[in-house]
């Protein structure tokens, strides 16, 4: 199957610096990713729709300045959390969908976990 | 992929029961559903998937079961593990991916 993989797996920062997240879909390529952050015992809440190539899609409430994406090839998109605070710690998941999928099936990553000091 | 942050439904249930997770669905246009396992400080895994054309699925000790005149699916474990203590939670596809919140399972050895 499809693999997608999530580096770091785990990072820990100290408040007020930057981190960058890497999603890469191994095997094959993907024209959109999606990212999500994930609390303890709480579902998947997507942040944005990353597009290869173009400006990514952000849900409500979620700060464009704050949380940098981009997907600048068909195999890697990046998260970049910036200026991060203690309040950012969380589970950060990303997805893709096979360019040529008829099935509409999301491939995760393992995630990546951001604990801020 | 639409989901909210809710927390979640858990179940219960002793090892060697089977166990029914159920989740409702919103868009009436979604024609392909996957349930998704999650454990603990891991990504999603996929388990099954259903297109609307069908009712029933089966895998190995896992069914699905969609009902579309009610927007539901319901995904069965038989002789639920250990192995099975996680998140569920289903997805459903058409033009958008839309989550449900997930329903935390716990096998009681």
């Amino acid at each position: 199957g499809a693999v997608v993989s999530q580096h770091p797996s785990w990072v820990i920062c100290k408040s007020g610096t930057s981190v960058k997240i890497e999603c890469r879909s191994l095997d094959f390529q993907a024209t959109t990713m999606f990212w999500y952050r994930q609390f303890p015992k709480q579902s998947l809440m997507l942040m944005a729709t990353s597009n290869e190539g173009s400006k990514a899609t952000y849900e409500q409430g979620v700060e464009k300045d704050k949380f940098l994406i981009n997907h600048a090839s068909l195999t890697l998109s990046t998260l970049t959390v910036t200026s991060a605070h203690p309040e950012d710690s969380s589970f950060y998941i990303c997805s893709a969908i096979h360019t040529r999928s008829n099935t509409g099936e999301l491939f995760f990553g393992e995630g990546s976990r951001l604990t801020v000091l | 992929g639409e989901s909210v942050g809710l927390h979640l439904p858990t179940l219960s249930v002793q090892e060697g029961d089977n166990s029914i997770i159920n989740c409702a669905y919103s868009n009436s246009a979604s024609d392909y559903f996957i349930w998704y396992k999650q454990e603990s400080g891991k990504g999603p895994q996929f388990i099954i998937d259903i297109r609307s054309n069908m009712d029933k699925r089966q895998g190995q000790r896992v069914t699905v079961l969609l009902n579309k005149t009610v927007k539901h699916l319901s995904l069965q474990i038989a002789a639920t593990q250990p192995g099975d203590s996680a998140v569920y939670f289903c997805a459903e596809t058409g033009n958008q991916f839309y989550f449900g919140t997930g329903t935390s399972l716990t096998v009681i050895p």
